[in-house]
């Protein structure tokens, strides 16, 4: 199975920082990755699929970059409620896996 | 609206039976996959399977294969999980969720079922 890598499992930036997310798949999986964002307590949303298609009503402020193995996601400007954890997901074929997610926090 | 209505949470005592549900609605739920997510206390999100109400065509993740049944009524646009001995391991959030194809993407998520397995 193709496994996805998250890093870093954790970031702690200030409000107006462009953050940025890794996900590296361990083969190649074209651009088929999709991004969610799960606030805490609450139900995983989908931000980004095909590696850079924002998923409609998401803010302008996110976007996906990336094709093969390696994909990022970036936030250009973060705000306060940005503070989620962040997982990849690849879906070229079975299993669609999650990458181990990221949590993003304010410092 | 488009939505996925679970069903509640569920506290249980090992080796115990349990079968959760997940109805669709406002849309055709007989046109599209609905997978089940696991999350457990504090950790990510795994894939357990999805089946095809049109079908029941049903595939799984290895690593739940054999651990959980998924299953399907397209007459009241509702799909399942179940469990037949439930282990203290299994104690986790579940999630339905709707792909856009076989293994793609989800855009639709139910709001989740606690799983509590207690002695």
């Amino acid at each position: 199975d193709i496994q996805m890598t998250q890093s870093p499992s954790s970031l702690s930036a200030s409000v107006g920082d462009r953050v940025t997310i890794t996900c590296r798949a361990s083969q190649g999986i074209s651009n088929y990755l999709a991004w969610y964002q799960q606030k805490p307590g609450k139900v995983p949303k989908l931000l980004i699929y095909a590696a850079s298609t924002l998923q409609s009503g998401v803010p302008s402020r996110f976007s996906g970059s990336g094709s093969g193995t390696d994909f990022t996601l970036t936030i250009s400007s973060l705000q306060p409620e940005d503070v989620a954890t962040y997982y990849c997901q690849k879906y070229n074929s079975a299993p669609p896996s999650f990458g181990g997610g990221t949590k993003v926090e304010i410092k | 609206e488009v939505q996925l209505v679970q069903s509640g949470a569920e506290v249980k005592k090992p080796g115990e039976s349990l079968k959760i549900s997940c109805k669709g609605s406002g849309y055709s739920f007989t046109s599209y996959w609905i997978g089940w997510v696991r999350q457990m206390p504090g950790k990510g999100l795994e894939w357990m399977g999805i089946i095809y109400p049109g079908d029941s065509d049903t595939r799984y993740s290895p690593s739940f294969q054999g651990q959980v049944t998924i299953s399907a009524d397209k007459s009241i646009s509702t799909a399942y999980l179940q469990w037949s001995s439930l282990k203290a391991s299994d104690t986790a959030m579940y999630y339905c969720v709707r792909p856009l194809g076989q293994f793609r993407y989800f855009d639709l998520w139910g709001r989740g079922t606690l799983v509590t397995v207690s002695s």
